[in-house]
């Protein structure tokens, strides 16, 4: 089955703070990689997502984020966060095939502080 | 224009008791979903339906019934509600089945159970 691990539970940040949030993943095949952002209080937005192409793809808000294939990884980095950023990060994968949902990792909540 | 909407927002309720909650999107997608968000923040898939069919139907009692009379709507049935369904359930949709596009969520309806 497929699970996604999100390290970070809560990161606290000074403003212009460099950000990197750790996203893996379990499963072998072909995936697709999102991060979604929840900010306080309102529904999950879409920050960027991976289908195919190249491994760093850019996102809204000057997040990125890079697939590294060998490590199951789709970490999350922004280089100077914003008080606005304040919010709780949702990484998922989506297994390529038929009749599967987004799994999502347990989140990461973001604290910056101006 | 509310690309996924969900009705009501709020919904405070006595145990026992049997709620539904809405959803209807004017994406022109054909998979909508159904997740639960618990007091940790975890977002759980419950159910999925690709033009009004269901395709995913995760490990959810079955006091939950999902209802999708058109592709547009596919709202959330809850009968004898307990405490532990106290949570945010979120209404998404996503133009490809099976998880594989990006999925666009409601504002979410947070049902409070006492």
């Amino acid at each position: 089955a497929q699970s996604v691990s999100q390290h970070n539970h809560h990161v606290i940040l000074s403003e212009a703070a460099s950000l990197e949030l750790g996203c893996n993943y379990s499963y072998g095949g072909t995936v697709n990689l999102f991060w979604y952002v929840q900010y306080p209080g309102q529904h999950l937005q879409l920050l960027l997502k991976y289908f195919s192409g190249d491994p760093l793809v850019k996102g809204i808000k000057g997040f990125e984020a890079e697939f590294i294939k060998s490590k199951f990884s789709f970490n999350l980095r922004k280089p100077s966060v914003q008080w606005s950023d304040t919010a709780e990060y949702f990484c998922a994968v989506n297994a390529i095939q038929a009749g599967t949902a987004l799994i999502f990792g347990k989140g990461t909540t973001l604290s910056v502080s101006s | 224009d509310t690309a996924v909407s969900q009705t009501p927002k709020y919904l405070v309720t006595q145990m026992g008791n049997d709620k539904s909650i809405k959803c209807e999107q004017n994406l022109g997608h054909d998979t909508m979903y159904w997740y639960k968000q618990d007091s940790k923040k975890f977002l759980k898939i419950m159910f999925s339906y690709n033009n009004k069919e269901l395709i995913i139907n995760e490990t959810v009692p079955n006091r939950f019934s999902p209802k999708s009379p058109d592709k547009a709507h596919l709202n959330l049935h809850i009968n004898s509600l307990e405490l532990g369904d106290s949570a945010v359930y979120f209404c998404a949709s996503s133009l490809l089945a099976g998880g594989s596009g990006e999925q666009f969520f409601g504002p979410g309806t947070r049902l409070t159970v006492l």
